[in-house]
């Protein structure tokens, strides 16, 4: 299996402009989990699906941040308008609900929002 | 507010030296422990994980000591390796699904 797979690896935008973070976790996986990482905040939980559905999303930092897993293969992370305290690496995650503890991470998403 | 306090943040071994890292919580609920290894541009990945059931496990060169009365828990890097030069996490959460991970330590091992 290849992993968790997340596009792009870099992106930078401009304040305002609408990021979209594309996320693909591993078949078979029915937990999906979206983390930010900076270094004043550390990594912090932002969202997590079951079965596609959003369970917890209280994470989620403000309106502007919005996720949605459409089917069980490819979950996005949009954050509209982006500003520059957005800047950060985004990972994503999946696990088996046998043993959601066991998180599979993609390599991240290096956000700059100028 | 972290949930997890971890220390310190950053060491420096010398090869073949131990690494201890000390992580402690609060939330009496927490009953899964688990430790994340990341290297530079990689994702954080599971080293080894333990639950309040047993006051250690060990994989390897790594070991979790687990003291349930006081609240905290570390990991030992035994024989420590350049290619164990990483940041480390330790994490925990009530019911495995919700991981609070800690502030990281960076290891650097010299050869």
């Amino acid at each position: 299996d290849a992993g968790v797979i997340q596009s792009p690896r870099h992106e930078v935008t401009e304040m305002g402009q609408e990021v979209t973070l594309r996320c693909k976790p591993i078949s078979g996986h029915d937990y999906l989990f979206w983390y930010r990482q900076t270094m004043m905040r550390g990594l912090e939980l932002l969202i997590y699906f079951n079965n596609n559905v959003p369970i917890d999303d209280s994470g989620m930092p403000e309106d502007r941040f919005s996720a949605k897993m459409p089917n069980a293969s490819f979950s996005t992370l949009k954050i509209q308008p982006s500003e520059p305290r957005d800047s950060a690496v985004y990972f994503c995650a999946s696990s088996l609900s046998v043993s959601p503890g066991i998180q599979y991470f993609g390599a991240g998403t290096r956000l700059s929002v100028l | 507010q972290q949930q997890v306090k971890q220390s310190p943040q950053s060491l420096i071994v010398q090869k073949g030296g131990i690494s201890i890292i000390n992580c402690a919580y609060e939330n009496t609920a927490f009953d899964y422990f688990p430790w994340y290894q990341q290297f530079p541009g990689k994702g954080p990945a599971l080293l080894i994980a333990i639950r309040p059931d047993v006051s250690e496990k060990k994989e390897g060169r790594f070991t979790i000591s687990f003291n349930k009365s006081a609240k905290q828990f570390s990991l030992h890097i035994m024989d420590s390796q350049p290619g164990d030069s990483a940041t480390y996490f330790c994490a925990a959460s009530a019911g495995d699904y919700k991981l609070s991970f800690g502030a990281g330590t960076t290891v650097t091992v010299r050869a």
